[in-house]
């Protein structure tokens, strides 16, 4: 079975300064990584997937994971924090295939950004 | 319609009171998933329709929950004599196929007092 670890529950940054989210991920199998936002009262929004093409993926609003089978690991980055990103960030694997695509989430990362 | 829709948003059930959960996913999209996401948690799936077909039930916490998609389109989640242990946001996902992207809905909000 997958799952998925996000490494701190609440990360503070400054505006401007460089954003990092940390998720470890488990997989017997290669899997599909994503990473998603949520906003108050809204559904989750797909910032970025990565499914075994290149390993640096580049999502929307200036976002990007790179995927590290060594450390098994799928950390999401942006250089420089806006306000409009404090939101609540989670991580995700999925194996893939049929019901398989069910997505197995981490217990999100709440992203606040200090002006 | 332009994306996931859910109803209602909230919902207030007394304990043992059952409920009905609607989504009314992206036009056309053929896979449609069940996720409750309780306080504080990530969400956890529930169940998986391939249009009128429950591929995978297997994370539906108990025989209480059942959900239905009869016409592959609209699918409603029930949860019969709700439990406290019920509060938490259902949220529904539809995609063209599934191995395309998760759109997500707003979610419902129950709360069992």
């Amino acid at each position: 079975a997958q799952s998925v670890t996000q490494l701190g529950s609440h990360v503070s940054v400054s505006e401007g300064a460089l954003v990092l989210l940390r998720c470890n991920y488990s997989s017997s199998v290669p899997p599909y990584l994503f990473w998603y936002v949520q906003y108050p009262n809204q559904g989750l929004q797909l910032l970025l997937k990565y499914t075994s093409a290149a390993t640096l993926v580049k999502g929307i609003n200036g976002f990007e994971a790179e995927f590290k089978k060594s450390e098994t690991s799928f950390h999401l980055t942006k250089p420089s924090a806006h306000m409009s990103d404090a939101a609540e960030y989670f991580c995700a694997v999925s194996v893939g295939g049929g019901s398989n695509y069910k997505l197995t989430f981490g217990k999100g990362t709440l992203l606040t950004v200090n002006p | 319609g332009a994306g996931v829709s859910q109803s209602p948003r909230y919902k207030v059930a007394k304990r043992g009171q059952d409920v009905a959960l609607r989504c009314d996913p992206i036009s056309g999209h053929v896979s449609l998933f069940w996720y409750q996401q309780a306080l504080g948690q990530g969400p956890e799936f529930l169940t998986y329709f391939q249009n009128e077909a429950q591929l995978d039930k297997s994370g539906l916490p108990s025989d209480r929950f059942f959900a239905e998609r009869p016409e592959g389109s609209v699918s409603t989640l029930k949860i019969q004599r709700t439990q406290q242990e019920d509060s938490a946001v259902y949220l529904c996902a539809s995609s063209r196929t599934y191995y395309n992207e998760q759109f997500f809905g707003p979610g419902t909000r129950l709360t069992v007092l």
